[in-house]
């Protein structure tokens, strides 16, 4: 168990629909990143917050967008899905300081039909 | 975009083998990290090698990392069944973005 929590673990939703995936971090990790991964484009890196401020981002696209909260959970909002959006949602926690090891969750599966 | 390229994409050996699994890389980067995923599974975190070491050991695996090459390896010895995954290389660039190579899948044949 890596620590990192998401929820929910499987949804399925139609084109033209808007989904929240949610993740939760290790216990004191300030930093939480958004990856997606698929079949075909493997793991992109989507966005990295750091203490509730955007520290880096990746290939998000704009119907994309994520938060974290003072509570330093976050959630990434999906919207106008689109049947390519098809895919496994990971979260990933690690503190924050450049360099420390990260952790990811069991990964949110995300099913457009 | 993927800043790791791993070699071979994919690999069959013998149970009791040793593997090895090669990643590059193209850009400076402050550590990198090797990760195992089980088909359909979260990442599980396997190693990390700073910019500044050369090798780091840890149970069976053995990671070097060389940074005048950008590439770095990951051996597994004695491979078992339950090491069949996927195995990714990560690299840390200065941005704090973690980048990942598009990775090996190892098969263990018992």
């Amino acid at each position: 168990d890596s620590g990192v929590t998401q929820t929910p673990k499987h949804l399925i939703t139609a084109t033209g629909q808007r989904v929240t995936l949610r993740c939760s971090p290790r216990s004191g990790d300030l930093s939480v990143y958004w990856y997606q991964q698929s079949l075909d484009q493997g793991l992109q890196f989507l966005i990295q917050y750091y203490n509730g401020e955007e520290r880096a981002k990746g290939n998000i696209l704009e119907r994309f967008s994520a938060q974290q909260f003072p509570d330093l959970h976050s959630e990434l909002n999906l919207s106008s899905l689109e049947l390519g959006d098809s895919a496994l949602y990971f979260c990933a926690s690690g503190g924050g300081v450049v360099g420390n090891t990260i952790y990811f969750g069991e990964g949110s599966w995300l099913t457009v039909v | 975009s993927q800043q790791g390229e791993e070699d071979p994409q994919a690999l069959s050996i013998q149970e009791g083998e040793n593997a090895t699994m090669n990643c590059s890389y193209k850009t400076s980067i402050n550590n990198l990290q090797w990760y195992r995923q089980n088909s359909g599974r979260g990442l599980v975190h396997l190693i990390l090698i700073r910019s500044n070491e050369r090798e780091k050991h840890s149970g069976r695996l053995r990671v070097t990392l060389d940074t005048s090459k950008k590439s770095s390896s990951l051996l597994i010895t004695a491979s078992r069944a339950a090491d069949t995954a996927s195995y990714f290389c990560a690299t840390l660039e200065y941005g704090n973005k973690l980048v990942f190579g598009a990775g090996t899948i190892l098969r263990v044949k018992s």
